[in-house]
C-alpha cells in the first residue's frame, strides 16, 4: 500500500519568505508527527496530531512554525519568515493506534533557506 | 526532557563482518524501535520491541530489549554493502503522550 507522502521533495526559498511543506499520511493512521533533522543530526520532534484532539506543539521551536491537520489526514507545516538556521530536512510520520508506538516516515522535504 | 544514549557514533567495519549498537537511556522505556536511514530518504523501520527481555530477529538483524527496559541493542551479521546508512534507536514511555525518543544515531559504513 502507499506510504508517507511529502512534497516538495526540495525547497530552496530566501531569507524572511514564508514556506509550506505538506505530509500525507498513510491511509487510516490517526497519528501524524512533524520532526526536523539537521545535517548529520537526529530526529528533532516538532508536533503530534493524534485524531480530533489538540495537537502536542511542545516542539515547535518558535511561534514561526504552525502546523494544521485537516480532515485527520494531510498536513501542512508553515514556517513564516524563513532564517537560515530553518534549513534543515522535515520528515513527517504516521502511525495508527493498533499498530503500538511504530512511527512510518515519509522521505521528508530538505528546506534551504538562502 | 528524556535523552537516549546511542553509541556508536560511526562505525568503519570490514564485509562480512558483524556489527554490534546499542541505545541506554536513564528512564525507563516501555518500547525500543530501531531504524534505519539511507542518504535522502526516510528511516525505516527495522525492528520493534515491545517486552523486557525480548529478543526479535529481521534476517540478519538481531535487536533485544534490555532487561532492564533502559537499553536496546541491535546486531547486524555478515555486514554487506547496502547495510551502509545511519541507525537510529526510538524508546517510547509511558509518560511521553505517544513521542517517540530518537538516539543520535550510528553512521554505518561497510569496506569492501
Amino acid at each position: 500500500g502507499a506510504g508517507v507522502s511529502q512534497s516538495p521533495s526540495n525547497k530552496v526559498t530566501e531569507k524572511g519568505k514564508d514556506v509550506e511543506l505538506r505530509c500525507d499520511p498513510i491511509s487510516g493512521h490517526t497519528a501524524l508527527y512533524w520532526y526536523r533533522q539537521s545535517l548529520g543530526q537526529g530526529l528533532e520532534f516538532l508536533i503530534y496530531f493524534q485524531g480530533n484532539s489538540a495537537p502536542d506543539k511542545s516542539g515547535l521551536p518558535s511561534d514561526r512554525f504552525s502546523a494544521e491537520r485537516t480532515g485527520g489526514s494531510v498536513s501542512t507545516l508553515t514556517i513564516q519568515r524563513t532564517q537560515q538556521e530553518d534549513s534543515a530536512v522535515y520528515l513527517c510520520a504516521s502511525s495508527s493506534l493498533a499498530g503500538g508506538h511504530e512511527q512510518y516516515f515519509g522521505p521528508g522535504t530538505r528546506l534551504t533557506v538562502t | 526532557g528524556q535523552q537516549l544514549n546511542q553509541s556508536p557514533q560511526s562505525m568503519f567495519i570490514q564485509e562480512g563482518e558483524d556489527v554490534s549498537m546499542n541505545c541506554t537511556s536513564s528512564s525507563i522505556f516501555n518500547t525500543w524501535l530501531w531504524y534505519k536511514q539511507d542518504p535522502g530518504e526516510g528511516p525505516v523501520l527495522l525492528i520493534a520491541l515491545y517486552k523486557a527481555g525480548e529478543l526479535t530477529s529481521n534476517g540478519r538483524l538481531t535487536a533485544q530489549f534490555g532487561i532492564t527496559r533502559k537499553d536496546s541493542f541491535l546486531n547486524i551479521s555478515a555486514s554487506i554493502p547496502s547495510d551502509v546508512g545511519i541507525y537510529f534507536c526510538a524508546g517510547f514511555s509511558s509518560g511521553s503522550a505517544r513521542q517517540l525518543t530518537f538516539g543520535s544515531g550510528t553512521q554505518l559504513t561497510v569496506l569492501p
